[in-house]
C-alpha cells in the first residue's frame, strides 16, 4: 500500500527566511512524487514532480525538493519566503507501476510567512 | 483557455436531495477525476475516468455516480445528497496517468 505523510499541520517563516516543508512516503517499489499548492478558494496547482533523475528537482515560484531514497523524504525547500507563499501545500506519492488514479495524496501542511 | 471549469462553485442541498456537479476541460487531456477534500483527510479519489467512454471506482465511490459525456465533459451525480457528503470537491484533468493533473477551482458543497 502507498502511504504518505506530512507531520506539521502548519509551519511558519519569517520572510526572506529559508523555508522546509516536510513530507515522507511509502511504497513498495519506486516512487513517482508530486507537490502541489492550494491558494484559498482555488484548486490545487502543481509545483513540482520527482519521477527518475536528478535527486534534486526544481519547480515553480522558486521552489526545489529533494528527493531522498534512503530516507524517504520528499521535502519541499525554499531558500527565501514570501508572504504570497503562504497557501496550503500537499504532497503525493504513487507507485511507479500504477495509475495517476492511485495517487495518495498527504494531509497538507499550512505555510504561513509572516512580513 | 479555461484550463477546468467546474460549477456550480457553491450548492446547498436538503438530505435526500439530488445534484449533478459538472466539469469542463478544454486542455484536450484524455483523463479526469473526481476528488472530495475534506479537513484534515487530504484528498481523496471518488471516480475517475481514464477516456472517454470508461470510468473506474476510486477510494470513496459510495453515493456517488459519474458520466463521461464526451472528451471535454465528466460530471459527478449525487442521487440523494448526506449529511457526510458535505465537502469541497474538485475535478481534475490529465493527458495520460503518468502526468501532473492540472485541477478546477471546486465547488463547496454543504448537505443539511
Amino acid at each position: 500500500a502507498q502511504s504518505v505523510a506530512q507531520p506539521e499541520d502548519q509551519v511558519n517563516v519569517a520572510e526572506g527566511n529559508p523555508l522546509t516543508v516536510k513530507c515522507t512516503y511509502s511504497v513498495s517499489g519506486n516512487p513517482y512524487l508530486f507537490w502541489y499548492v492550494q491558494y484559498p478558494n482555488r484548486g490545487l496547482q502543481f509545483l513540482l514532480k520527482y519521477i527518475t533523475g536528478d535527486n534534486l528537482v526544481k519547480g515553480s515560484y522558486g521552489f526545489e525538493a529533494e528527493f531522498n531514497k534512503s530516507q524517504t523524504s520528499f521535502h519541499l525547500k525554499k531558500p527565501s519566503a514570501l508572504v504570497s507563499d503562504s497557501a496550503l501545500y500537499f504532497c503525493a506519492v504513487r507507485d511507479k507501476n500504477t495509475g495517476f488514479q492511485k495517487l495518495v495524496f498527504g494531509t497538507g501542511t499550512r505555510l504561513l510567512v509572516s512580513p | 483557455n479555461a484550463g477546468v471549469t467546474q460549477t456550480p462553485k457553491f450548492q446547498v442541498l436538503k438530505t435526500g436531495q439530488s445534484m449533478t456537479l459538472q466539469c469542463a476541460q478544454d486542455m484536450n487531456h484524455n483523463s479526469m477525476y473526481w476528488y472530495r477534500q475534506d479537513p484534515g483527510m487530504g484528498l481523496r479519489l471518488i471516480y475517475y475516468s481514464a477516456s472517454e467512454g470508461t470510468t473506474d471506482k476510486g477510494e470513496v465511490p459510495n453515493g456517488y455516480n459519474v458520466s463521461r459525456l464526451n472528451k471535454r465533459e465528466f460530471s459527478l451525480r449525487l442521487e440523494s445528497a448526506a449529511p457526510s457528503q458535505t465537502s469541497v470537491y474538485f475535478c481534475a484533468t490529465n493527458r495520460d496517468s503518468n502526468n501532473e493533473a492540472f485541477f478546477g477551482q471546486g465547488t463547496r458543497l454543504t448537505v443539511v
